[in-house]
């Protein structure tokens, strides 16, 4: 069935460091691809999306490209800030339905 | 501010109680959506509406009665629950049921069930 894996966490970096979060799926066609950011004691919220191959998502400095051929909608972001510290989950849409199927989240915590 | 609210964003609750959380959306969506998330599992969906009309209910006690009385608006009323539904759970609301229909999330209800 269709599936998100991400990296497990936490995942945890000075500020001002590179991050990047892994998140592969399985899925048959070509689903739509969501990354949705958690801040504490707060609801989701859409951070991104794609929805074809080669298509990159992006906002406030976040960045995913959605890759057919890996699989893969890693997400990235040059220069992290210590209120980027949340828990980050990847999601798709498959082409079958139209339900989130989610991966497990990613705890990032960001010190000063 | 997604433009969906929820309320209560706390409540604590007796096995013998019944109470209702309550989820508004100002989008003008037509798919409202609960979720359970609880601690260390996978975001779990629960119900599922568009346009009024319950199309999903993904095997959950009947514990738990959703209610949509009209596009804008959906309830889910708890009776007689046991302390493992305690979790947040979060109300999402589409513009439709397709797969680019993204999903917008209210800041949850945090539910404690003694």
């Amino acid at each position: 069935g269709d599936s998100v894996t991400q990296m497990e966490g936490p995942v945890t970096l000075s500020e001002e460091a590179f991050l990047t979060i892994n998140c592969t799926y399985t899925a048959t066609g070509y689903p739509s691809l969501f990354w949705y950011v958690q801040y504490p004691g707060e609801g989701l919220q859409l951070l991104l999306k794609a929805t074809k191959a080669d298509d990159k998502g992006s906002n406030k400095g976040f960045e995913a490209t959605y890759r057919k051929e890996t699989t893969s909608f890693h997400l990235e972001k040059g220069s992290v800030q210590v209120s980027d510290s949340a828990v980050y989950f990847c999601a798709l849409i498959p082409d079958s339905n139209y339900q989130l199927i989610w991966g497990a989240g990613t705890k990032l915590i960001i010190k000063p | 501010e997604t433009g969906v609210t929820q309320t209560p964003r706390h409540l604590v609750m007796g096995m013998t109680n019944k109470k209702s959380l309550k989820c508004e959306q100002h989008l003008g969506h037509n798919a409202m959506y609960w979720y359970k998330q609880s601690a260390k599992k996978p975001l779990e969906l629960m119900f599922v509406y568009n346009f009024k009309e319950q199309t999903e209910n993904n095997s959950v006690p009947s514990r738990f009665s959703p209610e949509c009385p009209n596009s804008s608006h959906l309830f889910l009323h708890l009776h007689t629950l046991q302390p493992e539904d305690s979790a947040l759970y979060l109300c999402a609301s589409s513009q439709d049921k397709t797969k680019h229909g993204t999903q917008y999330f209210g800041p949850g209800t945090r539910l404690l069930v003694l």
